[in-house]
């Protein structure tokens, strides 16, 4: 059974950076054809897609989001990163990993989830 | 970018009532579109993708229909723990959206 897991901190400055990492279980990050992917969640919203990337390291971003975000993908590890750059309230989230077993596939298994709180 | 609208944005039902949800998108999406089923505190969990296919382990009270831009799940005798928040998504481009969601509540 698959399973995904983030780590990374729970408060993070105005300004900053955030760091997140997706640990996967159970399962090889480079195998098949999943896609791994960021979603957000503010507090009381909806869902937003933040990106995707392949096993090979090719990323998809969502445009709204694009010009501060990395993602990352370390296959001796079997995980896979989030880098969010200037950071400001409008960020703060719950940050889920995910995969999706295909391109353009929708996402089968989902992390728990981390509350990220940006704030001074 | 694709906009993902859900109505109603909640609604109230008994168990053992039949729920529809729609989901319309703002452009066509053939049947690129999932439902997810998101209880607080938890992540989203796939209950139906390509518009109509039921996920590995999802009860078939649950059914979805539709394609191009008119999209609908609907619940069939809704159970105690069907009680939640729905969301569509596509996925037939790039930036993927969901919509904006529809809370299932106890009447």
């Amino acid at each position: 059974q698959l399973q995904l897991q983030e780590s990374g901190p729970g408060l993070v400055k105005p300004s900053e950076t955030l760091s997140l990492i997706c640990i996967v279980s159970g399962g090889s990050i480079s195998s098949g054809t999943s896609y791994w992917g960021w979603i957000r969640q503010p507090p009381g919203r909806g869902l937003e897609w933040i990106g995707n990337i392949y096993h090979s390291g090719s990323t998809y971003y969502n445009t709204s989001l694009q010009s501060r975000v990395t993602i990352s993908v370390d296959t001796s590890k079997n995980q896979f990163s989030l880098k969010l750059s200037s950071l400001t309230a409008a960020d703060t989230a719950v940050y889920y990993c995910a995969r999706a077993w295909g391109w353009l596939r929708p996402y089968d298994y989902w992390g728990q989830g981390t509350l990220v709180t940006v704030s001074s | 970018d694709i906009q993902m609208t859900q109505s109603p944005p909640s609604v109230s039902a008994s168990v053992g009532d039949r729920v529809t949800i729609t989901c319309r998108a703002s452009q066509g999406v053939s049947n690129w579109l999932a439902w997810y089923q998101q209880k607080p505190g938890k992540a989203p969990q796939l209950l139906i993708y390509t518009a109509s296919t039921l996920q590995s382990g999802v009860p078939s009270r649950f059914s979805g229909s539709g394609s191009g831009t008119d999209f609908t799940l609907t619940i069939s005798n809704l159970q105690p723990e069907d009680f939640a928040t729905y969301y569509c998504q596509q996925t037939n481009s790039l930036p993927l959206t969901f919509g904006g969601g529809t809370k299932v509540e106890i009447k």
